[in-house]
């Protein structure tokens, strides 16, 4: 949806580097999301956060970080220690209103060899 | 947490046909979301949907919440309907809001 960009579209590194994604939105939203996309999969929630400065793990967490030091950013680094980084990344943002809908960025396909 | 399984896994139709796509849940919800991924990896909002029937030109979806279900139809199928469909659900930890996937529908329709 229109407001959130991931950039790059394509990233490729090689294996033990860390990587950062960028994700920025322009709609004033409070809440951010990362998921991870496999493929033929659903896609799984890295982590979270509601306002600036506070974030939480979701369901896979290990060998990723996050900060949210903007409100309109939150990156996502991919360090060393995720054992298979290579996947579809993609970021979500939602409004501070009781709504639970999602907007999700264009994503960023990561590949490490 | 809570399970949310579609079906059927894989679809092909002909251009024209209509569809129609499932989505379970296993807890109660208050509303639901429908995606499509496109060939490129975009998720396209189609509808949020806590409960009875919405509408958008050839694209519905009714969700009975309390039977743990929604169905997304698509009538008059066309060839850029193509993608994988997506059903999530919201679950919360004190104030926040997160959403479980499906593992989707991949629907490819042909000439």
């Amino acid at each position: 949806d229109g407001g959130i960009t991931q950039s790059p579209k394509y990233l490729f590194r090689k294996e033990g580097q860390n990587v950062t994604l960028s994700c920025e939105q322009n709609l004033n939203h409070d809440a951010m999301y990362w998921y991870r996309q496999d493929p033929g999969q659903g896609l799984r929630l890295i982590y979270y956060s509601q306002i600036v400065n506070d974030f939480q793990k979701g369901d896979i967490a290990e060998g990723y970080s996050v900060s949210r030091e903007k409100k309109e950013s939150f990156p996502l680094t991919v360090t060393s220690a995720q054992k298979n980084p290579t996947a579809f990344y993609l970021c979500a943002s939602r409004p501070r209103d009781r709504s639970t809908k999602q907007y999700f960025g264009p994503g960023t396909r990561l590949t490490v060899t | 947490g809570i399970q949310v399984e579609q079906s059927p896994p894989d679809l092909i139709l002909q251009e024209g046909a209509n569809s129609t796509l499932r989505c379970n849940f296993s807890d109660s919800v208050n509303n639901l979301q429908w995606f499509h991924q496109n060939p490129w990896g975009q998720l396209i909002n189609l509808f949020y949907i806590p409960s009875g029937t919405k509408q958008n030109g050839r694209l519905s979806a009714t969700t009975v919440a309390t039977e743990r279900y929604s169905l997304l139809y698509i009538s008059s199928s066309q060839t850029t309907d193509s993608g994988v469909y997506f059903c999530a659900v919201p679950s919360y930890t004190g104030t926040a809001s997160k959403l479980t996937f499906g593992t989707g529908t991949r629907l490819q329709v042909t000439l």
